[in-house]
């Protein structure tokens, strides 16, 4: 079934912890993005990618890292995890043109104690 | 700074008309997006206004005034499956999505 795949759905973390969220699409698309959701905010851009082989920060990189190594795998790590990233995450895919509409994994659920 | 506002919860009945705003101040502007998410769901994608005027799909329809940065969602003979949080989004200038923190939107028998 095409579309974005993100591994773990759930996960608990201790603090200070590595973490990386994996996020796969199979829709070819050009540029993927990881955002993060907290309740009565926005979804907030983390960490983008327009391309494979090229990365950007976006509004709250700060604490990720992302690379780009293919156009299907995007993923999103946590070096050492704090309690106030503790957020759901959503990986998105979107086609180069068009509208530019964006396709979304189902969510990772991250909670750092 | 660059802000979307939309109202945080609304209230509507089955079978009813149900209009959602969405006003946006924001560097530039590349189109407006609505997306429609369940609780504990992603993001689903409802429409897309790039030029003033209505766009229509089925129970759903969507407003751009450009000039006014407003818009509206406009959902016809509501359903109950039509409960759910829906999220106005402007893509900026350097071609970047600014979203709004969400509407609930609550469907009462």
């Amino acid at each position: 079934i095409a579309g974005i795949t993100q591994a773990p759905t759930s996960q608990i973390l201790a603090a200070g912890r590595r973490m990386t969220l994996r996020c796969t699409q199979d829709m070819r698309h050009n540029a993927m993005y990881w955002y993060r959701q907290d309740l009565g905010l926005g979804l907030r851009l983390i960490h983008y990618s327009n391309t494979a082989g090229t990365t950007g920060k976006g509004e709250v990189p700060d604490g990720y890292s992302v690379s780009r190594a293919n156009t299907d795998d995007f993923p999103l790590t946590l070096a050492s995890a704090v309690p106030s990233q503790t957020s759901v995450y959503f990986c998105a895919s979107a086609q180069a043109g068009g509208t530019g509409e964006l396709f979304f994994g189902e969510g990772s659920r991250l909670t750092v104690l | 700074g660059q802000n979307i506002d939309q109202p945080t919860e609304m209230t509507a009945t089955e079978g009813a008309i149900v209009q959602i705003n969405c006003t946006y101040q924001t560097s530039g502007f590349n189109g407006l997006f609505w997306y429609q998410q369940h609780a504990g769901e992603a993001p689903t994608f409802l429409s897309y206004n790039v030029l003033d005027g209505l766009e229509e799909k089925g129970r759903f329809s969507s407003f751009l005034s450009r000039s006014k940065g407003y818009s509206y969602l406009l959902l016809k003979e509501l359903q109950m499956k039509d409960s759910a949080s829906y999220l106005c989004a402007v893509r900026d200038s350097n071609y970047q999505l600014i979203w709004g923190a969400g509407t609930k939107l609550i469907i009462k028998p």
